[in-house]
């Protein structure tokens, strides 16, 4: 299976600053087709996950422009460009390469 | 729009089985795949197997293969997930998940306890 590695698990922010949070892959994610299967949600306290950004750099609807995801093919990162009060919560990667589909250790996003 | 609404909340004693419900809408169910996803109280998230919507595929994680069944209603466009010989480990909340989980359920909390 797939292993990702999420640093750090723990994250202090100050608001209005930009935030980091890595995602290292033990195996590459570039498909067949030539994308990289990796997305990040966003968990907030009693809520479902939330689909941030799907293959690697990919916003869904909705999502603030200031969340991006970039990354190589094992190497991934989330950046948050100037954090806000309703970013606190967990965030996860997910590779969707291949089955099973599998997860990072989360991280936790803390004012 | 795309909703996926489980059922309700359930409390099993160990040994026990327990099936949650997926039904889903605003899309076209049978041409995609469900995942299932649970979570255990203040831990990560854990993939639980998927099922063709169509009910020809399916694939578990090895350490619930044999314990864990998936199913589909397309009929009702609805998903279920049935977890046998319960233990306390199975306490989690188990989502469903559409196709490379882009939406999500809104969660089901299973509690083993005798």
């Amino acid at each position: 299976d797939v292993v990702l590695t999420q640093s750090p698990l723990s994250l202090p922010v100050t608001l209005g600053q930009p935030a980091s949070i890595s995602c290292r892959s033990s195996q590459s994610l570039v498909y067949s087709d030539g994308n990289i299967y990796l997305t990040w949600y966003q968990q907030r306290p009693g809520q479902s996950p939330r689909r941030l950004i799907y293959k690697l750099s990919n916003r869904d609807s909705g999502v603030p422009d200031r969340f991006s995801g970039s990354g190589s093919g094992t190497d991934f990162t989330l950046k948050i460009s100037r954090v806000e009060a309703e970013d606190v919560g967990l965030y996860y990667c997910m590779q969707d390469k291949v089955w099973p589909y599998t997860f990072g250790q989360g991280t936790k996003l803390e004012i | 729009q795309v909703q996926l609404v489980q059922s309700g909340a359930e409390v099993k004693p160990p040994g026990a089985s327990v099936k949650v419900s997926c039904k889903a809408s605003g899309y076209t169910f049978s041409s995609d795949h469900i995942h299932w996803v649970r979570q255990a109280p203040g831990q990560g998230l854990e993939w639980v197997g998927v099922i063709k919507a169509t009910g020809e595929t399916t694939r578990y994680a090895q350490d619930l293969q044999g314990r864990v069944i998936m199913t589909t209603d397309t009929s009702t466009s609805t998903s279920y997930m049935e977890l046998r010989s319960l233990t306390p480990e199975d306490t989690a909340v188990y989502y469903c998940a559409r196709d490379h989980c882009d939406h999500w359920g809104q969660g089901t909390l299973v509690t083993v306890s005798s």
